[in-house]
C-alpha cells in the first residue's frame, strides 16, 4: 500500500539535543512538506521542498533544518536552537506544486521535552 | 495573501442532528477549498475540495460543502451526526495562481453525544 511512514511515534528530546524526525513516502509524489501543530493553531509550515535536492523555509524555520537527498524522503531536524519543540509534527507529500493538489498526511510524530 | 477562518473551536451536536462547520477565507485569486479530517493523534486526511465546476462538492462519509463566492463561505455539512464524526476538522484554501502552499484553519472540534 502507498502511504507516508513517520517515525519515531513518540520522541524525547533532552536539552540542547538535536533530534531527527523521519518521513518516507512510496507515493512518488515531488512535493513534501513539515507541519508544526499546537493545540488551537491549526497547522503552520515548517519547510517544503518541490524537488529532490531543492527545499523552501516556511513561515516558521526558525530552529528547524530540512534536507532532501532522494525523492522519498524529507528528514526534519529539530535544533536546540529551537527554545520550545514540544508539538506534534506532520509530514505530508503532494503529486506536485500545483494548488487544487491533495496533501497526503502521515500519522505524525509526538515530541515531548524531558 | 489568503487566509481562512473557522468560526467556533468547538461544535457540540446529538448523534443524528444537523453537522454545520463553519469556513470564510479570504483570498485575491479563485481559491482552491478543502476540508480535511483528523481523529486523535493521526494525520489529516481528505474529506472534500473544491477546485472548478460545480459548486456543491460532496466528500466521503456522507459530508459535502457549498462554495458560496459572493459569501467567501465553504461550509461543511452532514445530515445526520453519527459518534464517529467526533474529530478534528481543519478547512484550507490556497491559490489558482502563485502560491499553491495551502493556509489551513485553526480547526474546529466535533463533539457528537449519543
Amino acid at each position: 500500500d502507498g502511504g507516508i511512514t513517520q517515525s519515531p511515534k513518540y520522541l524525547f528530546r533532552k536539552e540542547g539535543q538535536n533530534v531527527t524526525l523521519s518521513c518516507e513516502q512510496n507515493l512518488n509524489h515531488d512535493a513534501m512538506y513539515w507541519y508544526r501543530q499546537d493545540p488551537g493553531q491549526g497547522l503552520r509550515l515548517i519547510y517544503y521542498s518541490q524537488i529532490v535536492n531543492d527545499f523552501q523555509k516556511g513561515d516558521i524555520a526558525e530552529g528547524y533544518s530540512v534536507s532532501r537527498e532522494k525523492k522519498e524522503s524529507f528528514p526534519l531536524t529539530v535544533t536546540s536552537a529551537q527554545k520550545n519543540p514540544t508539538a506534534f509534527y506532520l509530514c505530508a507529500s503532494s503529486p506536485g506544486d500545483r494548488g487544487q493538489e491533495t496533501q497526503y498526511f502521515g500519522p505524525g510524530t509526538r515530541l515531548l521535552v524531558l | 495573501a489568503q487566509s481562512v477562518t473557522q468560526l467556533g473551536s468547538h461544535v457540540s451536536v446529538s448523534e443524528g442532528a444537523l453537522v454545520l462547520l463553519r469556513c470564510n477565507y479570504s483570498s485575491s485569486v479563485p481559491p482552491y477549498l478543502f476540508w480535511y479530517v483528523q481523529y486523535p493523534n493521526q494525520g489529516l486526511q481528505l474529506l472534500l475540495k473544491y477546485t472548478t465546476g460545480a459548486t456543491l462538492v460532496k466528500g466521503i462519509n456522507g459530508f459535502e460543502a457549498e462554495f458560496k463566492k459572493s459569501e467567501t463561505s465553504f461550509h461543511l455539512t452532514k445530515p445526520s451526526a453519527h459518534m464517529s464524526d467526533a474529530a478534528e476538522y481543519f478547512c484550507a484554501v490556497s491559490a489558482s495562481g502563485g502560491s499553491y502552499i495551502p493556509t489551513f484553519g485553526r480547526g474546529t472540534s466535533l463533539i457528537v453525544h449519543p
